[in-house]
């Protein structure tokens, strides 16, 4: 049983424009919503995330929404560049169980 | 000062052959984890230790054996390697079982030949 969903597996913008990331959780005991970017060679970095009290987190280019109703939640990149070429996580967790279960990434390609 | 660090970077060693992999944190957490990346990029969690204390021991089998000395460190011992063991493992810490996220390692691709 696959609990966080990811949707797409890849995704390739423009410059300038808007990528957007989807993931779809299972367990309503979730209670902490983080994205991961990956670059080739290196661990996950945490990027932003969201806790479920909240519908919306922004931190500068990179925005958090959250539907706790529908149990989904997605990245959104605004005026994406190169540099943000890489694979991105989502990833759910029940914060006192000592886990993370991670989406299947998506491969983000920004074309320049 | 590197926040996570695992040793070696890479590793290349033949089935049957037994290895390790250490990972040392110096960011004060008192969680760390134990993560396999496969050829697909799909991260699985292994193993979560808090306190030294094994609190996560997913569906792995038992040739992979974590050993938390301290806080501070978690190794991985893998005996009798087989090729479907081949695969990127990262190590990772948190405070309170990740309450704010997690920091990773570089990780340490383990090629079985």
């Amino acid at each position: 049983q696959q609990q966080v969903k990811q949707s797409p597996q890849s995704l390739i913008v423009q410059k300038g424009g808007i990528s957007i990331i989807n993931c779809a959780y299972e367990n309503t005991a979730f209670d902490y919503f983080p994205w991961y970017q990956q670059f080739p060679g290196k661990g996950p970095a945490l990027l932003i995330a969201i806790r479920p009290d909240v519908s919306e987190k922004k931190e500068g280019r990179f925005t958090i929404s959250f539907n706790k109703s529908a149990k989904q939640f997605s990245l959104h990149i605004m005026d994406s560049q190169p540099g943000d070429s890489a694979t991105y996580f989502c990833a759910a967790s029940i914060t006192n169980a000592g886990k993370s279960t991670f989406g299947d990434g998506t491969t983000l390609t920004v074309k320049p | 000062d590197t926040a996570v660090s695992q040793t070696p970077k890479y590793l290349v060693t033949q089935m049957g052959n037994d290895k390790s992999i250490k990972c040392e944190q110096n960011l004060g957490h008192d969680t760390m984890y134990w993560y396999k990346q496969d050829s697909k990029k799909f991260l699985k969690i292994m193993f979560s230790y808090n306190n030294k204390e094994l609190i996560i021991n997913e569906t792995v089998p038992n040739r992979f054996s974590p050993k938390s000395p301290d806080k501070a460190h978690l190794n991985l011992h893998i005996n009798s390697l087989e090729l479907g063991d081949s695969a990127v493992y990262f190590c990772a810490s948190s405070q309170d079982t990740g309450r704010d996220g997690y920091t990773f390692g570089s990780g340490t691709r383990l090629t079985v030949v």
